[in-house]
């Protein structure tokens, strides 16, 4: 049973670039969620997609937008790359509908650094 | 809006010994809370979690929290600490109306041989 799986593992940009990432949800799942991880940090709430619609937020600017597609994946697109945008980027997924306590399973991450 | 604070970003115990990390919440309504594990350049693991069912909630690897309302806690523990328990700890809540999980800043645990 596969579980949530992303890639690439690693991405060097420079400032101003457009990068994506994308992600797998594990097997029977239909919910994908972003967050961002800084250095020493807990995880960010970026979005939530269900449906292939973007259902939650997080207090983030435009410049990050996604997609989730008929089979569940997922892309994450951040554009105009800042330096503070170096983070481990994570995705989790979850059986949705309106089943919030179910657990989010997550993926290993993507690590993004900005020169 | 929800929040979780964890006392303590690092904590030492010795191999064999209690471990106890810390985690208070804030919330308006009935939360949903989880304890995650995070080992290096890996993801999040699920080691237990709280959904308004029992309070004392058994995990993975000998973990266990319990929710204490009266005092907005859902502290984690493990009677007797492994080499392989160190890690980053995150707890995190979930509620209806704010479905956005969120987490603590992490408690770093080290286990001194």
């Amino acid at each position: 049973d596969a579980g949530v799986t992303q890639s690439p593992t690693h991405l060097i940009k420079t400032r101003g670039q457009q990068v994506t990432l994308r992600c797998s949800p594990k097997s029977g799942h239909d919910t994908v969620s972003w967050y961002q991880q800084a250095l020493g940090q807990g995880p960010q709430f970026i979005f939530q997609y269900y449906e292939e619609e973007e259902r939650q937020r997080g207090n983030f600017p435009d410049r990050f937008s996604g997609h989730q597609f008929p089979n569940y994946s997922s892309e994450l697109n951040v554009n105009a790359l800042l330096l503070g945008d170096s983070a481990l980027y994570l995705c989790a997924s979850s059986l949705q509908g309106v089943r919030i306590q179910q657990p989010q399973h997550f993926g290993d991450g993507t690590r993004l650094s900005i020169l | 809006a929800q929040s979780v604070t964890q006392l303590g970003s690092h904590v030492s115990v010795s191999e064999g010994a209690l471990v106890l990390l810390r985690c208070n919440y804030s919330s308006s309504v009935p939360p949903y809370l989880f304890w995650y594990v995070q080992y290096p350049n890996q993801g999040l693991q699920l080691l237990l979690k709280y959904t308004s069912a029992a309070t004392l909630v058994k995990g993975i690897n000998g973990f266990e929290a319990e929710f204490k309302k009266s005092e907005t806690s859902f502290h984690l523990t493990k009677p007797s600490a492994h080499m392989s328990d160190a890690a980053e700890y995150f707890c995190a809540v979930i509620v209806f109306g704010n479905e956005k999980l969120t987490f603590g800043t992490g408690t770093r645990l080290t286990i001194i041989p």
